[in-house]
């Protein structure tokens, strides 16, 4: 079993749905979770950054962190086409390394 | 600021041969990260570098070298290269927190 487990999609949506991505993990160790972006031939960015559990907003992008469930998501709200691209989560235990999901590729459609 | 750049973009090899990869930031950071990506795989990390003149194991280091060269660069070198190790290569860098900022990749093809 990985540790972190990611749905890959595709997750295909209409221009101005709700999107949810989820990632569930079992090492209850992790404290600092963090979603990426990465479109096509590129570099994975970051997009959100939560430590311990709660939700944080930024713009049309909320993240929440379920600690006791062991479950993290991220939704974004009137998605546009330019929000196509393969959304990654990403946690870590204090001071160590980052562990990544597999990925979930999003499609928005106009 | 340029970020983390990578050289080359694209590589084509192969069975057998060597080549290094390079990169450099220009953030400032301690920390610096080799990842390869594969579909369905997510990114795996190879070797990291916790801080100037120390290097460590990855998840996946078999068939790989690195060199911390000083603070800004860190190559990663195949000596041998095989077709399993085709897949696109990530650096990364990090500075006191866990924050990763990463590259644009090379995409290496070994034939």
């Amino acid at each position: 079993q990985k540790e972190v487990e990611q749905d890959p999609g595709p997750l295909s949506v209409p221009e101005g749905a709700i999107v949810s991505l989820n990632c569930t993990y079992s090492n209850s160790a992790f404290q600092y979770f963090m979603w990426y972006r990465q479109y096509s031939r590129k570099g994975p960015e970051l997009l959100m950054y939560t430590y311990s559990s709660g939700n944080k907003e930024d713009g049309r992008f909320t993240a929440q962190v379920d600690k006791s469930s062991k479950y993290i998501s991220l939704f974004i709200r009137d998605s546009q086409p330019s929000d196509s691209a393969t959304y990654l989560c990403a946690m870590s235990e204090v001071g160590n390394k980052l562990v990544f999901g597999a990925g979930t590729i999003l499609r928005v459609k106009s | 600021n340029a970020g983390v750049t990578q050289t080359p973009k694209f590589q084509v090899l192969k069975t057998g041969q060597s080549m290094t990869l390079q990169c450099a930031q220009d953030m400032n950071h301690n920390s610096m990260y080799w990842y390869r990506q594969d579909p369905g795989m997510g990114l795996r990390l190879i070797y990291y570098s916790a801080s100037e003149g120390t290097t460590d194991k990855g998840e996946v280091p078999n068939g790989y070298n690195v060199s911390r060269l000083n603070k800004r660069e860190f190559s990663l070198r195949l000596e041998s290269a095989a077709p399993s190790q085709t897949s696109v290569y990530f650096c990364a860098s990090s500075g006191t927190g866990d924050t990763q900022y990463f590259g644009p990749g090379t995409r290496l093809t070994v034939l």
